[in-house]
This record gives C-alpha cells, sequence and structure tokens, in this order.
C-alpha cells in the first residue's frame, strides 16, 4: 500500500525566505508524484508533478521540485516566498494503474510573515 | 477556475439525514474522483467513475454511494448521517491518461447537527 508523509504540519518563513516542504512517500510499485495547494476556502490546484525523466520538475508560480527514488522523497522548494504562497500545501502519490486514484499525505501549512 | 462545478456549496442537515452532492466534470473529462477532507482524516479518496462505470473505490463507508450519469455529471449520496460525516467533499476531474492531472472543485462542506 501507498503512503505519503509529510513531517512538518506547519512551516512559518519570512517574505523573500527560501522555503523547503518536505515529503516522503512509500510504494511497493512506480508512481507520479504531484504537489498540490489549497487557498482558504478553495478546491486544490496542481503545482507541479513528476512522471518520469529529469529529476528536477518546474511548477507554477516558481515552485519546483525533486525527486529522489533512493531516499523516496520530493520535496518542494521555493528561493523566494510571497505573502501571497500562504496556503496549505498537499504531496500526493498515484500508482500506475488503471485509476491513477491520488493518495495524499497530511499537509503542510505554509505561513508567509512580513 | 477549474471547469469543475460543485453544488451546493453549504450543506447543513442533521444526523440521520439523507444528501446529495453534485459534480460536472471538465468538458471532455470522462473520469470523476470524489474526495473527502477532514480534520482527523485529512484528504481521502472515496470513489472514482470512468464514462459510467465504477473504476475504484477506496474508504468509502457503506452508507455512502455514488453513481455517474450519461451525462457524465456525478453525484455522491451519503446517507444515515453521523456527526463524523462532516467534512469538505471534493469532486475532481480527469481525462484518465498516464500521469494526468486532476482537476478539483470547490467542494462542498458539510456539517452534520
Amino acid at each position: 500500500a501507498q503512503s505519503v508523509t509529510q513531517l512538518d504540519s506547519q512551516v512559518p518563513v519570512f517574505e523573500e525566505a527560501p522555503v523547503e516542504l518536505r515529503c516522503n512517500y512509500s510504494s511497493s510499485v512506480s508512481v507520479y508524484l504531484f504537489w498540490y495547494v489549497q487557498y482558504p476556502n478553495q478546491g486544490l490546484q496542481l503545482l507541479l508533478k513528476y512522471l518520469s525523466g529529469s529529476t528536477l520538475v518546474k511548477g507554477i508560480n516558481g515552485f519546483e521540485a525533486e525527486f529522489n527514488k533512493s531516499q523516496t522523497s520530493f520535496h518542494l522548494r521555493k528561493p523566494s516566498v510571497h505573502i501571497s504562497d500562504t496556503a496549505e500545501y498537499f504531496c500526493a502519490v498515484s500508482e500506475m494503474d488503471s485509476s491513477y486514484k491520488l493518495i495524499f499525505g497530511s499537509g503542510t501549512r505554509l505561513l508567509v510573515r512580513p | 477556475d477549474s471547469g469543475v462545478t460543485q453544488t451546493p456549496k453549504h450543506l447543513i442537515t442533521a444526523t440521520g439525514q439523507r444528501v446529495t452532492l453534485r459534480c460536472s466534470p471538465r468538458s471532455g473529462d470522462l473520469s470523476v474522483y470524489w474526495y473527502q477532507q477532514s480534520l482527523d482524516q485529512g484528504l481521502q479518496f472515496l470513489i472514482q467513475y470512468y464514462n459510467g462505470e465504477e473504476r475504484a473505490k477506496g474508504n468509502i463507508l457503506e452508507r455512502f454511494s455514488a453513481q455517474q450519469f450519461p451525462d457524465l455529471h456525478s453525484e455522491l449520496n451519503l446517507s444515515s448521517l453521523e456527526l463524523g460525516d462532516s467534512a469538505l467533499y471534493f469532486c475532481a476531474s480527469s481525462v484518465l491518461s498516464s500521469g494526468s492531472e486532476q482537476y478539483f472543485g470547490p467542494g462542498t462542506r458539510l456539517t452534520v447537527t
């Protein structure tokens, strides 16, 4: 069975500072990896995804993530955050099966302070 | 705007009641997923339909059921509601190809009193 671990429930950071949100996963088969963002009172929006190929993936809003197969990690990074990045971030995996359903981590709340 | 619509936005009902949540997928998407987001369980996959047929089932209670209609909209039926069913219910749609993105609706917030 797959599982996703986001160890940090909340990450406070000052505006314009870099940030890393950690994600580790467990699966016995190959998976696709995703980061979604949820702004208050909204649905989830895809930030970026890793399917195959280059392990460094660039997404929207200046975010990027690196897939590390040996450490089964997919950490999300941004070199300089803005107040508007304050939101909940979810890491998710999807097995390469006929469903592609998403298994989510517990989420990390990014709190950007001025 | 993801193109996925969900109604109603909010729903308040009493224990023991039954409700129906509705989802219209993005134009052209044949696959619909339902997820539940609650404080204690987080975001959980409930069930998936593809072109009218059930494709996958997750941690969905027997009191819950869903269906997808010929026009591809989907409904999630929740019956014998309990306080613990209070949650945000999301619908997502996709074209169901390898690695395809799921587009999420704004959700329906269900409050059971």
